[in-house]
């Protein structure tokens, strides 16, 4: 089955560009959308942004202006750039399929395979 | 913008019915989706499209969603149920998830 596995620095400094990178094994990365998640030390989740495996992308607006997700689809991976960080952009990093279902005139999406996360600290 | 508010606890005996509600504005008009985590792991899907359980989801998990608010029910409730459980939906092109529900068993 599907497996993501999530790797990158484990420390970051302030005012400085957050990298990521999301591997993607157990089957092929195209023909989905894939998503990043952070969980902030003790809070809930909150969405970053998701790819399709052709390049197209949505952030969340709050994060949108730091944000840049991008896709290697041969290398079956993803990746996260987050700049700018500060102490607030310390969490766990998720990486994630999006799943997406059409339901006569709707759409949405969820997440349906989850990678195991990886602690991301931003301190000087 | 979309917000999803869940009580911050919830607490149940082992065997009886567990609820964890997810309020947000015309909710019934989005698709719910739920998911269980555990203490230091990553969290998995119990629930999508308001009540529909992935493969390997146990029958005792169950959803439902109407009007402004979607609910998780866990009937028969385990030790190992213990966890915490957020909502998600999908609402102006962004995910959206609720602050978290923690489900003690005692």
């Amino acid at each position: 089955q599907v497996q993501l596995q999530e790797s990158g620095p484990g420390l970051v400094k302030p005012s400085e560009t957050l990298s990521l990178t999301c591997t993607v094994s157990g089957g092929s990365i195209s023909s989905y959308y894939w998503s990043w998640i952070r969980q902030p030390p003790g809070k809930g989740l909150e969405w970053i942004g998701y790819i399709y495996y052709s390049g197209s992308t949505n952030y969340n607006p709050s994060l949108k202006s730091r944000v840049t997700i991008s896709v290697d689809t041969s290398k079956n991976q993803f990746s996260l750039k987050l700049s700018s960080v500060t102490a607030a952009d310390t969490a766990v990093y998720y990486c994630a399929r999006q799943r997406l279902r059409f339901l006569e005139s709707a759409y949405y999406y969820y997440m349906d395979v989850w990678g195991k996360g990886t602690t991301v600290t931003v301190s000087s | 913008s979309f917000e999803l508010t869940q009580p911050p606890s919830v607490s149940v005996s082992p065997g009886q019915t567990a609820s964890i509600t997810c309020s947000g504005d015309k909710m019934g008009d989005e698709y719910a989706s739920w998911y269980q985590q555990k203490p230091g792991q990553s969290p998995v899907l119990v629930i999508y499209q308001d009540s529909k359980r992935p493969s390997g989801i146990p029958e005792r998990f169950s959803g439902s969603n109407s009007g402004n608010t979607a609910t998780l029910t866990i009937s028969g409730t385990q030790a190992m149920d213990e966890a915490d459980y957020f909502c998600q939906a999908w609402d102006s092109s962004t995910v959206v998830f609720g602050g978290g529900t923690k489900l003690t068993v005692l």
